[in-house]
């Protein structure tokens, strides 16, 4: 069965830019896929930042941006800020209206 | 406000039942399909169930399938999960979650708050 893969752990500091992906154990990640990222802090459901790959929703920093890089799809955090250290998922549609959610990247920003 | 509140969790002994209660606020619950998702504390989400927003066509992550059963009740801006024959490996967070769309797109948003299902004798 393919899986949706993220880095398990990603650090940044202050200031500095990092691109997190998301990926296929087989195939490559294309816009049709719906690929979306979500935020969740500690306590908290998770928020939505990215959808359609590359739109953000309403209230996301700039900072945040989606793409496809290669063969995955990408969640870049331009300038990070100490609050942006927290956990982030990607979902993908995996066809047949069956949906998955990579197993998270815990971002460290220091 | 668009809002979506769950209700319905406890805990279960193995083997039990429990159904799981959504109901939707500040949109037109039945322009949208809906969605579950849980979540064990430490670990990422995980996609359970989808329904359309006529009730029609359901999805299901394969270690539910038989299991679970997902509804709606449109006139009631109501949501439900029917949970049934309970592992202990279902036990989480459940969320309840609007599809959201922008054709062709669709993207989880927004999410509830969660309720809680505890799977142990």
């Amino acid at each position: 069965q393919t899986v949706v893969t993220q880095e398990p752990s990603f650090s940044v500091s202050p200031g500095g830019t990092v691109t997190l992906t998301c990926g296929l154990t087989s195939g490559s990640v294309s816009t049709t896929d719906h690929p979306s990222w979500y935020q969740q802090t500690p306590g908290q459901a998770p928020r939505t930042l990215i959808h359609s790959t590359n739109i953000r929703s309403s209230g996301v920093p700039d900072r945040f941006s989606g793409s496809i890089l290669g063969n995955k799809a990408a969640l870049t955090i331009t300038g990070a800020q100490a609050d942006d250290e927290c956990d982030y998922y990607c979902l993908l549609h995996m066809g047949s209206g069956i949906w998955m959610f990579g197993g998270g990247t815990k971002l460290t920003v220091l | 406000e668009v809002q979506l509140v769950e209700s319905g969790g406890g805990l279960v002994q193995p083997g039990g039942s429990l159904r799981l209660s959504c109901v939707g606020s500040g949109f037109t619950f039945s322009n949208y399909w809906m969605t579950w998702v849980r979540q064990v504390p430490g670990r990422g989400p995980e996609w359970v169930a989808s329904i359309k927003q006529d009730g029609s066509t359901k999805y299901y992550v394969d270690s539910v399938k038989g299991r679970f059963t997902i509804s709606r009740d449109n006139a009631r801006n109501s949501l439900f999960l029917q949970l049934s024959s309970l592992r202990g490996d279902d036990s989480g967070l459940y969320y309840c979650a609007r599809w959201d769309y922008g054709n062709p797109w669709y993207w989880l948003d927004p999410w509830g708050q969660g309720t809680l299902v505890t799977v142990s004798s």
